[in-house]
């Protein structure tokens, strides 16, 4: 059976520090690993990894993707309050139908 | 700007009651998905669509149908409302193709009293 598993369920740091998120996965056709950032309201798209060992980056936020060993991370460097999230990970399994299965995502609260 | 909307933000229904979600999508996007959101459980997928009046089942269909007459708007049907469907709902949407991100709408919090 497919899944996707996110770790840890749930994290409390304070502005200022660095958070690691992981998401690991067995897949079968597997083609992609997205991360999306949910707050109130819809998933916001972070970042769209499909080969190994390139570092995304967008600003303080980075991940990278490891395909033999089937997992995933995103770094978030100086925290700040406004990166309070659902941090949700998905992996696309369905080809041109970009169907995705996700993880139950990890809940990131930040202290001023 | 892609955006994605749903008609309601909040809806309460009672038990038996016939359930309409609206879903639209400004972007001429192929696919289309309808997706339950619970507390431990994160995301998972009810129906997708791929093209107008092409449908299919995801992994929790049981108590729900779709209908996608149009390309821009895909509704999710509860024929019966029951107290377990009780849930946030996204709706999202891509293009075809591999390498697509699919875009999301704000939600529907449904509760069924």
């Amino acid at each position: 059976e497919d899944k996707v598993v996110q770790s840890p369920l749930s994290l409390v740091v304070h502005e200022g520090d660095t958070v690691t998120l992981n998401c690991s996965y067995e897949v079968t056709n597997f083609r992609s690993l997205l991360w999306y950032k949910q707050e109130k309201k819809a998933p916001t798209f972070l970042f769209m990894l499909t080969s190994s060992g390139i570092e995304k980056k967008s600003g303080r936020l980075s991940s990278i993707l490891d395909k033999k060993e089937l997992f995933s991370i995103l770094n978030i460097t100086a925290t700040q309050t406004g990166d309070s999230a659902i941090y949700l990970c998905a992996v696309n399994y369905g080809g041109a139908t970009n169907k995705l299965i996700f993880g139950t995502g990890t809940l990131l609260a930040v202290q001023p | 700007d892609v955006k994605v909307t749903q008609s309601s933000r909040y809806l309460v229904k009672r038990t038996g009651e016939k359930v309409f979600l609206e879903c639209v999508q400004d972007m001429d996007h192929e696919n289309m998905f309808w997706y339950r959101q619970d507390p431990g459980l994160g995301l998972r997928l009810i129906y997708f669509s791929y093209d107008v009046k092409m449908k299919e089942k995801g992994d929790i269909p049981e108590g729900y149908s779709v209908s996608r007459e149009k390309k821009e708007r895909f509704s999710l049907i509860l024929e019966s409302a029951s107290t377990n469907q009780t849930s946030m709902y996204l709706c999202a949407s891509s293009f075809a193709g591999a390498g697509h991100e699919q875009y999301f709408g704000p939600g529907t919090r449904l509760t069924v009293t």
